[in-house]
């Protein structure tokens, strides 16, 4: 089947660095994707990870490594802003259908 | 550009009424969806459409309909509202299914209480 692990919550203060983890378990692999959600709002794009190796966007980064089913999200110089919950997803195939799938999130509290 | 757009925000349903949620993008996207948001977990895939006059069972099919008549419109039914359809509704949109042209774009969400 199709599953992803990532933890439920982390902690950290201002200024420090974080990196929420993420192991899966799927099928027909294409790559693996993160998304922001702030409390009572929508998930938005963050980054995508194709091929092994680190992606970097400002003060995120993004890693993947195909071989052991694994990626990681890497938050830096943290803000309070920053506080939110953070999804992993994969694109596999399942069921005959080609579908985005979601961990269940790690929800960040940045505090002072 | 308005993204994607949802509505009604918010609504209270009695078990067995219906209702239609409505999504709409402005982006020229052929994909669409409509997921669901538990607490405590992740998006659940309901429907999605891969092009106008299209839709396709998700993950968790049972008890909703869609249809996409219009390549900007998605629309999400519940035929017969249950208490377990109490949810947060999201609807999303791609330009396609694969790579990073895979990245979904989503509504504000649309939170439902089925009473």
């Amino acid at each position: 089947g199709q599953s992803l692990e990532q933890p439920s919550e982390v902690t950290a203060v201002e200024g420090a660095i974080v990196q929420i983890n993420c192991t899966y378990q799927t099928s027909g692999f294409y790559g693996l994707s993160w998304y922001q959600q702030h409390d009572g709002g929508a998930p938005t794009f963050l980054s995508y990870n194709a091929l092994d190796g680190l992606e970097e966007t400002g003060r995120f980064s993004s890693f993947l490594s195909r071989s052991d089913s694994y990626g990681y999200l890497l938050l830096q110089e943290l803000q309070m802003k920053d506080s939110a919950s953070y999804f992993c997803a994969v694109r596999a195939v399942s069921g005959g259908y080609n579908k985005l799938i979601f961990g269940a999130g790690t929800r960040l509290a940045v505090h002072p | 550009n308005a993204g994607v757009t949802q509505t009604p925000k918010f609504r209270v349903l009695k078990t067995g009424q219906s209702m239609t949620l409505l999504c709409a993008q402005d982006m020229n996207h052929e994909y669409m969806y409509w997921y669901r948001q538990d607490p405590g977990m992740g998006l659940r895939l309901i429907h999605y459409s891969v092009g106008e006059g299209t839709t396709a069972k998700g993950e968790v099919p049972d008890g909703y309909n869609v249809s996409r008549l219009k390549k900007q419109n998605f629309l999400l039914g519940l035929e017969s509202a249950a208490p377990s359809q109490t949810s947060v509704y999201f609807c999303a949109s791609s330009y396609s299914s694969a790579g990073v042209a895979d990245t979904q774009y989503f509504g504000p969400g649309t939170r439902l209480t089925v009473l």
